[in-house]
């Protein structure tokens, strides 16, 4: 089982060039997350979605923005990039059925770099 | 907002040894669930434990366990045997049941070390 897969795994932007981390699940989850994590932090919330065609922001949703056009994808896009956004962005996913939530899937991150 | 806070940014165990790492959060709501996560060097976040906070029986997994206190708002985790394999970051990580609020709040974690 595939899970959730993040693409790329590592990339390195010059300032003010622009692009998108590819997210996508094939375990039919309707709930999904972007999260940021620096150095020595726990992970910030960016954005999150609850189902296709509906996102929301999260604590630290400045500089970015998502889409959900389908169940498996949600891809984060950095329009400008600075300095500030250099961290590691892990994608995450579940699955709510009723007043039930289950815990988190996480893919495997990628390492973002602006230099 | 809720709030999660891990007091120590590092710990150490001897292998076969026990440790517990601490977790306490802030919270006004009176039904939540509370997790455990590992993040190894290769950085998958791997859930190791939850909690449901209208659940007194502390959660168990294998040699993994809480010690979940309500009225104190602590959360710890206590890993028996520990094993080389245990050396990762922990984070603990808190989520609301209040319809609408699907966000998670992540601690700012513990790096455990496992001695040979």
């Amino acid at each position: 089982n595939a899970g959730v897969t993040q693409t790329p795994k590592f990339r390195i932007l010059k300032i003010g060039q622009s692009m998108t981390l590819q997210c996508t699940q094939d375990m039919n989850h309707n709930y999904m997350y972007w999260y940021r994590q620096d150095p020595g932090m726990g992970l910030k919330l960016i954005y999150y979605s609850v189902g296709a065609g509906i996102t929301d922001k999260g604590e630290v949703p400045n500089g970015y923005n998502v889409s959900r056009s389908t169940t498996e994808d949600f891809p984060l896009r950095l329009e400008l990039a600075a300095p500030s956004q250099t961290s590691v962005y892990f994608c995450a996913s579940s699955y709510r059925a009723g007043v039930s939530l289950t815990p988190q899937h996480f893919g495997d991150g990628t390492r973002l770099s602006i230099l | 907002a809720q709030t999660v806070t891990q007091s120590q940014p590092e710990m150490s165990v001897q292998e076969a040894e026990t440790v517990t790492l601490s977790c306490t959060y802030d919270t006004s709501e009176s039904d939540y669930y509370l997790f455990w996560y590992k993040q190894p060097p290769s950085r998958q976040m791997i859930l190791v434990i939850r909690q449901e906070a209208y659940k007194q029986q502390n959660a168990t997994e294998n040699r993994f366990s809480v010690n979940f206190q309500k009225a104190a708002k602590s959360f710890s985790l206590k890993i028996s045997d520990s094993q080389l394999g245990d050396a990762a970051m922990y984070f603990c990580a808190y989520r609301s049941t209040t319809s609408g609020t699907y966000k998670y709040i992540f601690g700012t974690g513990t790096r455990l070390k496992v001695l040979a």
